[in-house]
């Protein structure tokens, strides 16, 4: 089973700037979670979303937005770059099915503003 | 807000020793922990959980603790090995199977 692809590995932008990042979970899963991981804040919850549904929100400015297609792919968008938006970003997919469970992490996005 | 606290950002281990890594929480309704392991240009992969009604679980050289009167959590490997070195994650999850991560303590296992 394949397991969970982000694509790009690497971004460069500059600052006012928007970006979008992709996700695809590992099959049969229909949660997607995203994180930003920073030096010294470890991961901090994006959003999750579930059956094309944010399902959860984390405490970040409007700027972060995303969503979730029929085939349980995500995107997230990030506009009006700031400098404090370099990060490693994270997606992470979970089955979902009702009871406990863990999450599956891609290898990331590296998203350096410039 | 952080509910998951790891208070030590770095551990260097003799390679063959213990190495205890440690983490708080503040949330009395969390009901699962979980370690994730990180290496750099990698994303974290599960390492061991535990459910809030056990107060210990072993996989092999990892064992995980918990003590929920503390609110403590704590991860022992045992013998260390330099493959150890990575940054490893507390998170814990509450009834909603909402995650929340701990900062990390980065671990070096020195040969």
């Amino acid at each position: 089973k394949a397991g969970v692809t982000q694509t790009p590995r690497y971004l460069i932008k500059t600052r006012g700037q928007q970006v979008t990042l992709s996700c695809s979970p590992i099959s049969g899963h229909r949660s997607v979670s995203w994180y930003q991981q920073t030096p010294g804040q470890g991961l901090q919850f994006l959003f999750e979303y579930f059956s094309e549904t944010q399902r959860n929100k984390g405490n970040f400015p409007g700027r972060f937005s995303g969503r979730q297609f029929s085939n349980s792919r995500s995107e997230m968008n990030v506009s009006t770059l700031e400098l404090g938006d370099s990060a490693l970003y994270l997606c992470a997919s979970s089955p979902r099915t009702g009871s406990v469970e863990k999450l599956f992490f891609g290898s990331g996005t590296q998203l350096s503003v410039l | 807000d952080q509910q998951v606290k790891q208070n030590s950002p770095s551990l260097s281990v003799q390679e063959g020793r213990i190495s205890i890594l440690n983490c708080d929480y503040t949330n009395s309704m969390f009901d699962y922990f979980l370690w994730y392991k990180k290496y750099p240009a990698e994303g974290p992969t599960f390492l061991i959980s535990i459910s809030s009604i056990k107060d210990k679980n072993e996989d092999g050289r990892f064992t995980v603790f918990l003590n929920k009167s503390a609110k403590h959590l704590s991860l022992h490997i045992v013998p260390s090995q330099p493959g150890d070195s990575a940054v490893y994650f507390c998170a814990a999850s509450d009834p909603g199977n909402q995650f929340y991560f701990g900062t990390g303590t980065s671990l070096t296992v020195i040969p």
